[in-house]
C-alpha cells in the first residue's frame, strides 16, 4: 500500500507563531486529506487537496503531486490549534494515514 | 458538512462480554463505511470496510469472528467486539465517503472509547 510519512512528529509553538507540517507519500494519489484530531478524539476535516493550494482562515495547504508531498501551514497559531494533525491519502478506495504531527500551542 | 455519529461514546465492560458500537450517517446515505482502531498516541489503523447488504472486508490481521460488522441499511453500520478482553481496549472510529463531484471526502464519527476490565 501507499506509505505516508509526516514530519515533524512533535511541534511546540508559542501562541502567535507560524508553522509548517509536511506529508510525503510514496505513490501518486487521487485524494489527499488533512485532518485535525482534537483532544476528545474527533477528526475534523481541514482540506481535501490532491493538488494545488487552498486556504481556510489561518490554515492553508499545498500539495505538489508530481513530487509527492503536501504541506500544511498554520499561521498566527492559537491554543485551540493544539492537537494531532493527520495527512491521509487514498488508495483502493481506502485512506492510509500518516503517523501524525502533535502540535502544542502554549499561551 | 456531512455528519457521522457513533454510539456509545464511551463504554466500560467486563472481560468476556460483547460490546456493540453503532455508526450512523445522519444526513447522507453511505453504501460503504469504514472502521478504524486507534491506540493511544498512535495513528488510525483501518480494520475493515463495511458494505451495505454484503459481507465486510477485513484488513490483514483483523479477526472477523472477533470483530463482527453488520451494515444493514444505508445509514447504519455496527461493530460488535465479541468476548472482549483487555487487549481490545482502544478508541474505535467509523467513517464514510461523501461524494462531492470530483472531490470525494471521508468524514469521521466522534469515536467510541472501549475499556475492557
Amino acid at each position: 500500500g501507499i506509505q505516508v510519512e509526516q514530519s515533524p512528529p512533535d511541534l511546540i509553538l508559542q501562541e502567535g507563531a507560524n508553522s509548517t507540517l509536511r506529508c510525503n507519500f510514496s505513490d501518486s494519489v487521487n485524494n489527499l486529506q488533512w485532518f485535525h484530531q482534537n483532544p476528545w478524539g474527533q477528526l475534523i476535516n481541514l482540506f481535501y487537496i490532491p493538488s494545488g493550494t487552498k486556504q481556510n482562515g489561518r490554515l492553508s495547504a499545498t500539495t505538489v503531486a508530481t513530487e509527492r508531498y503536501s504541506l500544511l501551514y498554520i499561521s498566527s497559531s492559537q491554543t485551540t490549534d493544539s492537537g494531532v494533525y493527520f495527512c491521509a491519502v487514498e488508495g483502493d478506495y481506502k485512506l492510509s494515514f500518516g503517523a501524525g504531527t502533535t502540535v502544542t500551542v502554549r499561551a | 458538512g456531512a455528519v457521522v455519529s457513533q454510539h456509545p461514546s464511551r463504554v466500560i465492560c467486563k472481560s468476556g462480554t460483547s460490546v456493540k458500537i453503532e455508526c450512523r450517517s445522519l444526513d447522507f446515505q453511505a453504501t460503504t463505511m469504514f472502521w478504524y482502531r486507534q491506540f493511544p498516541k498512535q495513528s488510525l489503523m483501518l480494520m475493515a470496510t463495511s458494505n451495505e447488504g454484503s459481507k465486510a472486508t477485513y484488513e490483514q490481521g483483523v479477526e472477523k469472528d472477533k470483530f463482527l460488522i453488520n451494515h444493514a441499511s444505508l445509514t447504519l453500520s455496527t461493530l460488535t467486539v465479541t468476548s472482549a478482553h483487555p487487549e481490545d481496549s482502544s478508541f474505535y472510529i467509523c467513517s464514510a465517503w461523501v461524494a462531492a463531484g470530483d472531490s470525494d471526502t471521508q468524514y469521521f464519527g466522534p469515536g467510541t472509547r472501549l475499556t475492557v476490565l
